[in-house]
């Protein structure tokens, strides 16, 4: 079986500018998760989308947005980059509610704002 | 303030010897515990979990251990294997209220298996 896909691997955008990221689940996965890494904050909860409907949002600013497809592919979307937001981008896929789901992650987007 | 705490940056085990990974939560909410594993350039890869109403779960070579009265858990390799080198991530999530934060992780304990 196919793990989460992540693309593209590597970002490089300039301060101010947006960006979209795009994460296809694990088949038959239905809830999608967006976290960012940081050396300094570690591994940050963004959202969860689950059958196209956000279920949880974790505490970013209004910049950072995504939504999910009917077939479960999500993406995140990044407007007005700050050079803060340079980060590993992991997207995570699991059966059902990820409060009581293992997640299996992707291999990231690598954001470098310039 | 970090409600998943791993208090060791790093931790060197002989190879064939038990690999002892500690993790410290402070949130009581917390009920759902999971382990993951993460090699450079890679995303993290789940390796166990164990939630609230068992205090051990096994698999394989893991062993997660838990206790609650402590807010205190702890994964267990044996024996320790070159492959084991890695980052591990302790992670927690909380049921009451629909788990409204995602995973909640520490900062990661980097284990160096020497041969």
């Amino acid at each position: 079986k196919a793990g989460v896909t992540q693309t593209p691997r590597y970002l490089i955008k300039t301060r101010g500018q947006q960006v979209t990221l795009s994460c296809s689940p694990i088949s038959g996965h239905r809830s999608v998760s967006w976290y960012q890494q940081t050396p300094g904050q570690g591994l940050q909860f963004l959202f969860e989308y689950f059958s196209e409907t956000q279920r949880n949002k974790g505490n970013f600013p209004g910049r950072f947005s995504g939504r999910q497809s009917s077939n479960s592919r999500s993406e995140m979307n990044v407007s007005t980059l700050e050079l803060g937001d340079s980060a590993l981008y992991l997207c995570a896929s699991s059966l059902r509610a990820s409060y009581n789901s293992p997640l299996h992650f992707g291999n990231g987007t690598r954001l470098t704002v310039t | 303030d970090q409600q998943v705490k791993q208090n060791s940056p790093s931790l060197s085990v002989q190879e064939g010897r038990i690999s002892i990974l500690n993790c410290d939560y402070t949130n009581s909410m917390f009920d759902y515990f999971l382990w993951y594993k993460k090699y450079p350039a890679e995303g993290p890869t789940f390796l166990i979990s164990i939630s609230s109403i068992k205090d051990k779960n096994e698999d394989g070579r893991f062993t997660v251990f838990l206790n609650k009265s402590a807010k205190h858990l702890s994964l267990h390799i044996v024996p320790s294997q070159p492959g084991d080198s890695a980052v591990y991530f302790c992670a927690a999530s909380g049921t009451s209220g629909g788990g409204a934060d995602g995973l909640t992780f520490g900062k990661g304990t980097h284990l160096i298996i020497q041969p």
